[in-house]
């Protein structure tokens, strides 16, 4: 029930291409839902993130669409460039107060290849 | 604003050392996390520190601890290593106070490469 599943597992596009990476969750505790950008040897670097009282974020040429119901959200980049070119990771975690965790559970990342 | 720091940034071990990790957290951030990422996996949740408190833990062997210091950073230590225990570990942290917007948001260090021989 804590598991993030994320597809696909690679990805390639050809520049100025709209790649989409999808995220299904089953925990209903979960209610924070962040992207990451990871470059090799590199620590993920946050994109951005959304909660479930809003079905879409957009910031800059990221998107997350967010579907309650079907516990489901996902990632597009707009007019993608190589410089775009890494692994992508969806995660998810609760919101306690107080004195509870809300570690980040992780998908297994997608590798953008972004051709020029 | 300096990020999240760690160090060492590379570490190479042999089976049945001890390894310690270090990590600095943002200034004014006052929780630490620390994930293992296996090469080509996710990163995998391992603790979580709170005000020099242990918040969570995650499904890892008793020969990992960790411990937070009063100027919030922290320390990873892993006992009797195994050949699976090489991989990136992460540090992780976050404000945890403020908006609700803000809560959850963890800044992830650029890792500790651990490979054990």
């Amino acid at each position: 029930q804590q598991q993030v599943k994320q597809s696909p597992q690679s990805l390639i596009v050809q520049k100025g291409g709209i790649p989409i990476i999808n995220c299904a969750y089953e925990n209903t505790a979960f209610d924070y839902f962040p992207w990451y950008q990871q470059f090799p040897g590199k620590g993920p670097a946050l994109l951005i993130a959304i909660r479930p009282d809003v079905s879409e974020k957009k910031e800059g040429r990221f998107t997350i669409s967010f579907n309650k119901s079907a516990k489901q959200f996902s990632l597009h980049i707009m007019d993608s460039q190589p410089g775009d070119s890494a692994t992508y990771f969806c995660a998810a975690s609760p919101t306690y107060s107080g004195a509870g965790s809300y570690q980040l559970t992780f998908g297994k990342g997608t590798k953008l290849s972004v051709i020029p | 604003d300096a990020g999240v720091t760690q160090s060492p940034t590379h570490l190479i071990k042999t089976r049945g050392q001890q390894v310690t990790l270090r990590c600095s957290p943002i200034s004014g951030h006052k929780s630490v996390s620390w994930y293992q990422q296996v090469l080509g996996q996710g990163p995998q949740f391992i603790f979580q520190y709170y005000e020099k408190e242990e918040r969570g833990r995650g499904n890892f062997p008793d020969r990992f601890s960790a411990r937070q210091f009063p100027n919030y950073s922290s320390e990873l230590n892993v006992n009797a290593l195994l050949l699976g225990d090489s991989a990136l570990y992460l540090c992780a942290s976050s404000l945890r106070t403020g908006s609700t917007s803000s809560y959850n948001e963890q800044f992830f260090g650029p890792g500790t490469r651990l490979t054990v021989l």
